[in-house]
């Protein structure tokens, strides 16, 4: 059952243009969200999270919002520059003791190319 | 600051050899450990985790199985590959303070089981 998922599996935006990536999640007991970087036979990078009692965060270039109502977050690139070509996975967690405490689902990712 | 290392970085094994991959994670104490996989094309899929020394938790029925002898130390291990074994294997730490916490990745290990 797949309860994150990044539904474009890939994307293409021009050098300086913003990158808008997008995640949908089903169970409504997740409760803190993030973003990783990830380059071919490399290990994810961390970008970014947010808790949900918030509605954005933004860190530099990137910004992600979350939309409780319609299960969704995104992530903004402002201004998209070649190094951002990756692969970006979103991930979601719950924060219940016992087994669900601290692990994270993944979205299956999106490859996003940045041209010149 | 804390630094995760694994290896060997690249592996190839023939079916029904074991497996031994080895994770270990420096400038932290008591970490929860992770073992990921990610398959060609596909999502990370939670393996094993690990909240403290000799505790581990399945997340899915396998032919692998993880152990942690020392407290920042992750193994996962086989007895003997299966072709579907192949992939690429992450291991994870996160501080185990917090409710909600980032994990943080090591460099992989690529498995080809031919």
């Amino acid at each position: 059952d797949q309860q994150v998922k990044q539904n474009s599996p890939s994307l293409s935006v021009q050098e300086g243009r913003i990158s808008i990536l997008n995640c949908d999640y089903t169970n409504s007991m997740f409760d803190y969200f993030l973003w990783y970087k990830k380059y071919p036979a490399e290990g994810p990078t961390f970008l970014i999270s947010i808790s949900s009692i918030k509605d954005k965060n933004e860190d530099g270039r990137f910004t992600v919002f979350l939309n409780k109502s319609a299960k969704h977050l995104s992530l903004h690139i402002v201004p998209s520059q070649p190094g951002d070509s990756a692969v970006y996975f979103c991930a979601a967690s719950w924060g219940l003791q016992g087994d669900s405490w601290g692990k994270l689902q993944f979205g299956a990712g999106t490859q996003v190319v940045v041209t010149p | 600051s804390q630094t995760i290392h694994q290896w060997p970085a690249t592996l190839v094994q023939p079916v029904g050899s074991p497996l031994s991959l080895e994770c270990t994670v420096e400038g932290t104490s008591n970490p929860n450990l992770y073992w990921y996989r990610q398959a060609a094309g596909r999502g990370l899929q939670l393996l094993f985790y690990s909240v403290g020394i000799g505790q581990i938790s399945s997340e899915v029925p396998q032919n692998l199985s993880a152990s942690r002898p020392q407290d920042r130390q992750f193994i996962l291990s086989s007895k003997k590959l299966l072709l579907s074994d192949s992939g690429f294997y992450l291991c994870a730490w996160s501080p185990g303070h917090y409710r909600q916490e980032t994990q943080y990745f090591g460099p992989g290990t690529r498995l080809l089981v031919l």
